[in-house]
């Protein structure tokens, strides 16, 4: 049973167009989350964190739903640049651990 | 600059040849972790630290052994390469895993022959 589900795609979208991301996961006790891009065999950089208010970063917006136990990663106006992957990572409260879990990430291709 | 430094980027062995991957972060984090990413499967946790002289068994620990005797060092130990083994390789620290994000390494590629 996979924790943090992602739809792979690949998204497939024009430059300027509005996406939006989903990301389930099984844990209600989970602490934190991050939305985290990644390009063809680099490593994952971070995009930005999730907080329960939603959060608003240039383009990037993300939000939580912690009643349904999914977060969003909506980009308005995309851009070539931002084809890649994006991995939605929830760190699970494990008997008081914290263990960082990973979705296996949304292809996103911007198209001119 | 704060990082996370992986060395080597690549590297191509045979099986049986004791390895070594080291990861230093330099930004005083709590955390380390190391994962493998292979195609179709994301990233999986091998081990992780919580601190110094703390370590524990992540998803996929069999074949792998790791050290935490420094704050800012995690090597990652192959004993005994073998090929299911070749894979891309990320150290990641942080300040707290309860709350903070990772931040990784550039990667290291392995390929075991």
């Amino acid at each position: 049973r996979k924790e943090v589900e992602q739809d792979p795609g690949p998204f497939n979208v024009p430059e300027g167009a509005t996406v939006a991301f989903n990301c389930t996961y099984s844990n209600s006790a989970s602490q934190s989350f991050f939305w985290y891009r990644q390009d063809c065999r680099k490593e994952p950089k971070l995009l930005m964190s999730v907080y329960s208010s939603g959060n608003e970063d240039g383009r990037f917006t993300a939000q939580l739903n912690r009643a349904s136990q999914y977060i969003s990663l909506l980009i308005r106006d995309s851009k070539l640049s931002d084809s890649a992957t994006y991995l939605c990572v929830v760190n699970m409260d494990s008997a008081g651990s914290y263990i960082p879990t990973f979705g296996r990430g949304t292809s996103l291709i911007v198209h001119p | 600059e704060a990082q996370v430094t992986q060395n080597p980027r690549y590297l191509i062995t045979v099986t049986g040849k004791k390895l070594t991957v080291t990861c230093s972060q330099n930004m005083n984090h709590e955390y380390m972790s190391w994962y493998r990413q292979d195609p179709g499967l994301g990233l999986r946790q091998i081990y992780y630290s919580m601190n110094v002289e703390v370590t524990d068994k992540g998803d996929v620990p069999e074949g792998y052994k790791v050290s935490r005797k420094e704050k800012r060092n995690f090597p990652l130990i192959l004993e005994s390469p073998s090929p299911n083994q070749t894979s891309l390789y990320f150290c990641a620290s942080s300040l707290s895993i309860s709350r903070q994000p990772q931040h990784f390494g550039d990667g290291t590629r392995l390929s075991i022959l």
